[in-house]
């Protein structure tokens, strides 16, 4: 079956440095996702991606998030210079379908933990 | 601002016996609500997804049920097992709304032997 795949599993980095966390979406998906998860707190949304622009962003993905797809297969999120409070575990996930249908189904990668000294 | 409120936030229960996970949601306009499961360190996969014109459905032994009057859904699981430990995660969709999915924070489930 297919399924995103994410890479590194695990990314430690010192504050200040940049980050750079790949992913590869489903083949056939067209919409593409960052979520972040902080260690004991909920999934949060960061940006969503399509036809190779970025259709919605939350307030977290500020100026020092950028997303890029670039090849036909790699899908990547990149933290310019981490703080501290970047640390967290980073999911990609990937959809056929866009909006808020009902067939509208994400599909998530195991995640990146991050952990910035 | 929408919002997702899960309770209780952990359950410890023995295998084989049925539990229910709550979820509250303050999301509008109000699309469509998920279940999702999440193991330790992993991604969540979905477990079922139901619009507002939907008050029960099921995925094997989970049952999810929606009210959507009282903005209140709720996760059945029967006959538990092992490998139903997890976090069960509330993810509630805002039509019109761009793609971002508003979370609950989870409940934590395990289940002893």
């Amino acid at each position: 079956e297919p399924e995103v795949t994410q890479t590194p599993s695990h990314q430690v980095t010192q504050m200040g440095q940049e980050v750079i966390l790949r992913c590869v979406p489903i083949s056939n998906h067209l919409y593409f996702y960052w979520y972040r998860q902080i260690l004991g707190q909920k999934v949060e949304f960061l940006v969503s991606f399509y036809n190779n622009e970025i259709s919605e962003k939350s307030e977290i993905f500020d100026d020092q998030f950028s997303v890029e797809r670039p090849d036909g297969s790699n899908f990547t999120l990149k933290i310019r210079s981490t703080k501290l409070e970047d640390s967290a575990m980073y999911f990609c996930a990937s959809s056929e379908f866009g909006g808020t249908g009902i067939f509208y189904e994400q599909y998530f990668g195991p995640g990146t933990r991050l952990t910035v000294t | 601002k929408n919002q997702v409120e899960q309770s209780p936030q952990s359950l410890i229960i023995l295998e084989g016996k049925n539990c229910t996970l709550q979820c509250n949601y303050t999301v509008s306009p109000f699309s469509n609500l998920r279940w999702y499961k999440q193991d330790t360190g992993r991604g969540p996969v979905s477990l079922t997804i139901m619009t507002f014109s939907e008050n029960t459905k099921s995925n094997g032994r989970y049952t999810a049920t929606l009210d959507a009057d009282t903005k209140q859904s709720s996760l059945h699981i029967t006959a538990s097992q092992l490998s139903d430990s997890a976090s069960y995660i509330c993810v509630v969709s805002a039509e019109f709304s761009a793609d971002g999915l508003t979370f609950g924070k989870g409940t934590h489930l395990i289940i002893q032997p």
